[in-house]
């Protein structure tokens, strides 16, 4: 089982906001990833890291950034949001070994709504 | 380019089977993955296969052919609650994992 926690679970804000999605495991896992999906839809990479200080664009192109500053914390920043950012995002984690460790284990979700 | 494929629908019988297949045409390969995902919940976590042949869990087995590119989800005695979208993925030889589009499974009583 993984633990991994993400805040807001929903949020509402205004066109121009700056936002930033929470994410923390307790995991101690490696590999942390951003992805975006959008209701009935294909998931989406838009961001990832190897480890503290490593982040990487996925294959989604995004208006978004993300920081890797400690092991559990992967947060995902929108500085001026739009409604095209309107989608749920899935933070996720493994421990990033070639075997079943790189199983991905997915947070509950961030539903945003952008007005 | 790197490819998988799944049916995107598919409806079955409370109390029957329903195998759903996946094919993937991918850059190296590294195992596969199989995901369940509840509409507007996150996808959980279900099999990985990384070897060939089947690998069953409960009322759950997960197949693989690596020479074909080609995997299944084999689901049993079918319950109201297995109503979801199932997702397959491929790590690839970077250690990247691809992923399919889903299979949405409709459960009729």
């Amino acid at each position: 089982e993984a633990d991994i926690y993400q805040t807001p679970r929903y949020l509402v804000i205004g066109t121009g906001k700056k936002i930033t999605l929470e994410c923390s495991q307790t995991m101690g896992h490696d590999k942390m990833y951003w992805y975006q999906q959008d209701p009935g839809m294909e998931l989406h990479l838009i961001h990832y890291s190897y480890g503290v200080n490593s982040t990487e664009k996925g294959d989604l192109s995004s208006e978004s950034t993300v920081s890797r500053i400690r092991t559990e914390h992967f947060p995902l920043t929108l500085e001026s949001a739009r409604p095209s950012h309107t989608s749920q995002y899935l933070c996720a984690s493994s421990e990033g070994r070639e075997d079943s460790g790189n199983t991905i284990y997915f947070g509950e979700g961030s539903w945003l709504t952008v007005v | 380019g790197q490819n998988i494929d799944q049916p995107t629908e598919m409806t079955a019988t409370e109390g029957a089977i329903v195998q759903i297949n996946c094919t993937y045409q991918t850059s190296g390969f590294n195992g596969l993955f199989w995901y369940q995902q509840h509409a507007g919940e996150a996808p959980t976590f279900l099999s990985y296969n990384v070897l060939d042949g089947l690998e069953e869990k409960g009322r759950f087995s997960s197949f693989l052919s690596r020479s074909k590119g080609y995997s299944y989800l084999l689901l049993k005695e079918l319950q109201m609650k297995d109503s979801a979208s199932y997702l397959c993925a491929v790590m690839d030889s970077n250690y990247q994992l691809i992923w399919g589009a889903g299979t949405k499974l409709i459960i009729k009583p």
